[in-house]
């Protein structure tokens, strides 16, 4: 696609239940990030992919984040038994190397 | 530690005029420094990036210098328009590959 896209753009989910953040990165585009931002904070780095693997997973908070990622494109981070100190935006990048991400809008999740 | 600092405090200034944004790191030797733009409910936006060899860079009003002794970016807007209000964000690559970055900068340029 002409972008990255994220889905869905809002979340709001209670206490204790699983989610799933989509991200569709440029096509062709074989690096891919995760990071997510809480209110008046910066970016924190969660996990990368390059292909399908992820060489570095050193960001994931918990056990309860998982990520994947399949056939190169399309990535899955999941959180179970969500906190909520888990409320924030999650965003997903891709880039062509290491250098010039090209962000989505992200995913606004809110746990209440 | 790794750090990234930017200046916390926003910066106002009247269109027109210069805007000038520093990023200062430490513990980090990096081959290259990134800036980004982010507005408000949006992902951050890719503007530029200099390599170490590099002291300074430009495109159209933005101009970026680096200098690896000092440990320091200096990020210029020139005859700043309103539209330029944006937080920016500085970025150098972490010990696994992916960015880190720093807190941000707001500015505020007003008419």
């Amino acid at each position: 696609g002409a972008g990255v896209s994220q889905s869905p753009s809002n979340k709001v989910t209670e206490k204790g239940k699983d989610v799933e953040l989509r991200c569709d990165p440029i096509s062709g585009h074989t690096a891919l990030y995760w990071y997510r931002q809480s209110l008046g904070q910066g970016l924190e780095f969660l996990i990368y992919f390059q292909g399908n693997s992820a060489p570095d997973k050193s960001g994931l908070p918990s056990d309860r984040f998982s990520a994947e990622r399949t056939g190169g494109s399309v990535s899955t981070l999941t959180i179970q038994r969500t906190q909520q100190e888990d409320s924030a935006v999650y965003l997903c990048a891709s880039s062509r190397d290491i250098r010039g991400y090209t962000f989505g809008s992200g995913t606004r999740l809110t746990v209440v | 530690s790794q750090k990234i600092e930017q200046n916390s405090e926003a910066l106002n200034i009247q269109e027109g005029k210069t805007a000038t944004l520093t990023c200062n790191y430490t513990n980090y030797s990096p081959a290259y420094l990134q800036w980004y733009r982010q507005d408000p409910g949006r992902g951050p936006v890719f503007l530029l990036l200099i390599r170490e060899n590099e002291k300074e860079k430009r495109k159209e009003r933005l101009k970026v210098t680096f200098d690896t002794t000092l440990k320091q970016s200096l990020f210029h807007i020139t005859a700043s328009q309103p539209a330029d209000s944006a937080t920016y964000l500085c970025a150098l690559e972490g010990p696994g590959y992916a960015l880190n970055f720093g807190k941000g900068t707001s500015l505020l340029v007003t008419p």
